[in-house]
Parts: C-alpha cells; sequence; structure tokens
C-alpha cells in the first residue's frame, strides 16, 4: 500500500499566484479530509469529503480556498490568490468510513507552502 | 464545546523516565479518542485510540487512561526513549455523524539520552 500521497512536496510561491496542492488517498478510502499545519494555529480541518462530495467546509478560511474532489482518486486545493499568511504545512489524510463507525485517518507527508 | 485542550505543550524526560500528556474535553458526544504521534517533516500517524467503554487501553509502552466522568484521557509512555522524542496529539471525535476530528494543540516531547 502506498499510503496518502501528495504532491508537490514542496511549494514556494510569490504572493498573488495561483497554489494548487494534489491528494491521491488510499484506494479503498471514502473519506478525504485536508488540514493545516502552523505553529501558532496547531493542526487545523479544512474540508472533509465523504464519497466525494465536500460535507464539512466550515474550516475554510475564506473564499480564496476552494477544494474539489472529481472521484475518488484525486483531490486538489486551491489557493487563489495566495498571501503569506497562508504559508503553512498542508496535510491530506484518508479513512474508511462504514456501518461499523469509525476509521482511522491516515495522513500524507503533508505539502510545505511558502508564499512569499 | 468542540476544543479539545492539551497540555503540556512541550515535555522534556530522561531516558527510562514516564511521560505523561493529558487532553481534556468538553463535548461529551464524543466517543472515540486517538492519539497521534508526528516526527519532523512527516504527517501524524496513528498511535493508539480508546473508546469511552473501557477505562484504559495499552499497546506495548504506550497507555491511554481515559476518565469519562472527568471527561479526561491521558497519554503514558513508559520506559521513554529518545526515538520516542515527537510531537503528540489527541484528538477526539464522533464516530456517528461527521466523524471530524477535534485536535488537541500538541505536546512536543524531548526524551534526552
Amino acid at each position: 500500500d502506498a499510503g496518502v500521497i501528495q504532491s508537490p512536496r514542496h511549494e514556494v510561491t510569490e504572493m498573488g499566484q495561483e497554489v494548487t496542492l494534489r491528494c491521491k488517498p488510499i484506494s479503498g478510502h471514502n473519506s478525504l479530509f485536508w488540514y493545516r499545519q502552523t505553529m501558532m494555529r496547531g493542526l487545523e480541518l479544512l474540508i472533509y469529503f465523504n464519497n466525494n462530495v465536500p460535507i464539512d467546509d466550515s474550516g475554510m478560511p475564506e473564499d480564496r480556498f476552494s477544494a474539489k474532489m472529481p472521484n475518488a482518486s484525486f483531490s486538489t486545493l486551491k489557493i487563489q490568490p495566495s498571501e503569506p499568511r497562508d504559508s503553512a504545512v498542508y496535510f491530506c489524510a484518508s479513512s474508511r468510513q462504514g456501518l461499523a463507525g469509525q476509521g482511522e485517518q491516515y495522513f500524507g507527508p503533508g505539502t510545505r507552502l511558502t508564499v512569499t | 464545546q468542540q476544543q479539545v485542550k492539551q497540555s503540556p505543550q512541550s515535555l522534556i524526560v530522561q531516558k527510562g523516565g514516564i511521560s505523561i500528556i493529558n487532553c481534556a474535553y468538553e463535548n461529551t458526544a464524543f466517543d472515540y479518542f486517538p492519539w497521534y504521534q508526528q516526527f519532523p517533516g512527516k504527517g501524524p500517524a496513528l498511535l493508539i485510540a480508546i473508546r469511552p467503554d473501557v477505562s484504559e487501553k495499552k499497546e506495548g509502552r504506550f497507555t491511554i487512561s481515559f476518565n469519562k466522568s472527568a471527561k479526561q484521557f491521558s497519554l503514558h509512555i513508559m520506559d521513554s526513549q529518545p526515538g520516542d522524542s515527537a510531537t503528540y496529539f489527541c484528538a477526539a471525535s464522533m464516530t456517528s455523524g461527521t466523524y471530524k476530528y477535534i485536535f488537541g494543540t500538541g505536546t512536543r516531547l524531548k526524551v534526552l539520552a
């Protein structure tokens, strides 16, 4: 099992540019989560998909952030336009949710975003 | 009511000692409490998890103690090793509903050789 795959691992961009982060969840998992981690705010949930449908986007900071999951094996998180305060490590996690209840969330290696 | 409060923020322990990290929650609907371990440059990884129907769960040197009435749970690392040096996060969630985790703020553990 390859685990959760994220790309790119590092991204440096200038303020105002569009940034797209990518995630491939573990095969067979039906839930996908995008998190942001900073020293100041810790680990924050941005958005959560179940069966490719966004369930809870209450953590998305503002309209500059958008996320899509066009199929079960791919998701993107887009920031447009990017700002220096968006600098953080962005994690994608996936899990299998079902009638048996809660599944463990498996995290990817993260994308370190720096906006100058 | 959705917060999970974690303490201490950082912890230094001698090799062989016991590391203890505490978490508290308010929402009585939470019924799943995982602990994650994160090494620098890596994503968090599940270490151990507990449900409120038991008061303790042990896996190797790692033990979760759970106090339902006090709405508190803690992670104990016995015989702490330098390789345990990492950041530890507690979390809480509901197994019915949205399934999302509410994470604590993290504890940076350093075990001295």
